[in-house]
């Protein structure tokens, strides 16, 4: 089974300010790995996903996260957040044989201030 | 496309009642996802479906949580009866494979608080 661990449950950043939460999985299989944003209010969205390739990955609104399989991490990156970034973002894990559902981390609640 | 439609968005209910919540995913989508989100927590899968069969129910409490998917598209959970402790937000997602690196798409949930 694959579990990951969020480093961070509150992240406060000013407007305009870079911004990086950590994510750390555990598997002994190889994995498949997600972040997902949940705006107030609302149902949670893919922000990215690395499946395999290139281990910098880019996403939607500025988002970019990197695979590091030595460190077993996949820490996500905006250099320059914006008030609507305002959200709670979740990292996730999947197997990529034979157990393909997500497993999610607790969250990391950012809050971006003026 | 529409998304992913549940209902109700809120309910307020007494321990030991029942409740049922509705999922309708997006059309042609086989895979369907209910997850539990506890305050705090990040989602919990209860129970996959793939078309109307069950893929993995395993963390699903099965003395008192029963789901099902007739017809292989829409889907209702059941929580009869409730406890304190299922005071959650139960989120429905749905994907067009069967899970292969492929995108979940979530509806915006059902809050369910117990007294």
């Amino acid at each position: 089974a694959q579990s990951v661990t969020q480093l961070d449950s509150q992240v406060p950043v000013f407007e305009e300010a870079p911004v990086e939460l950590r994510c750390n999985y555990s598997s002994s299989v190889s994995v498949y790995l997600f972040w997902y944003v949940q705006y107030p209010n609302q149902g949670l969205q893919l922000l990215l996903k690395y499946l395999s390739g290139s281990t910098l990955v880019k996403g939607i609104n500025g988002f970019e996260a990197e695979f590091n399989k030595s460190q077993t991490s996949f820490h996500l990156r905006k250099p320059s957040v914006h008030i609507s970034d305002t959200a709670e973002y979740f990292c996730a894990v999947s197997g990529t044989f034979n157990d393909y559902k997500l497993s999610f981390g607790a969250g990391t609640t950012v809050t971006v201030r003026a | 496309e529409a998304g992913v439609a549940q209902s109700p968005r809120y309910k307020i209910i007494e321990k030991r009642q029942s409740v049922a919540f509705w999922c309708n995913p997006i059309s042609g989508h086989a895979t369907l996802y209910w997850y539990q989100q506890i305050l705090g927590q990040g989602p919990k899968l209860l129970i996959q479906f793939q078309n109307n069969g069950v893929v993995d129910d395993s963390q699903l409490p099965k003395d008192r949580f029963s789901a099902e998917r007739l017809k292989g598209v829409d889907s209702t959970l059941k929580i009869q009866p409730a406890k304190l402790e299922d005071s959650a937000v139960y989120l429905c997602a749905s994907s067009s494979r069967s899970g292969v690196g492929g995108e979940l798409f979530f509806g915006e949930g059902s809050r369910l608080t117990v007294l």
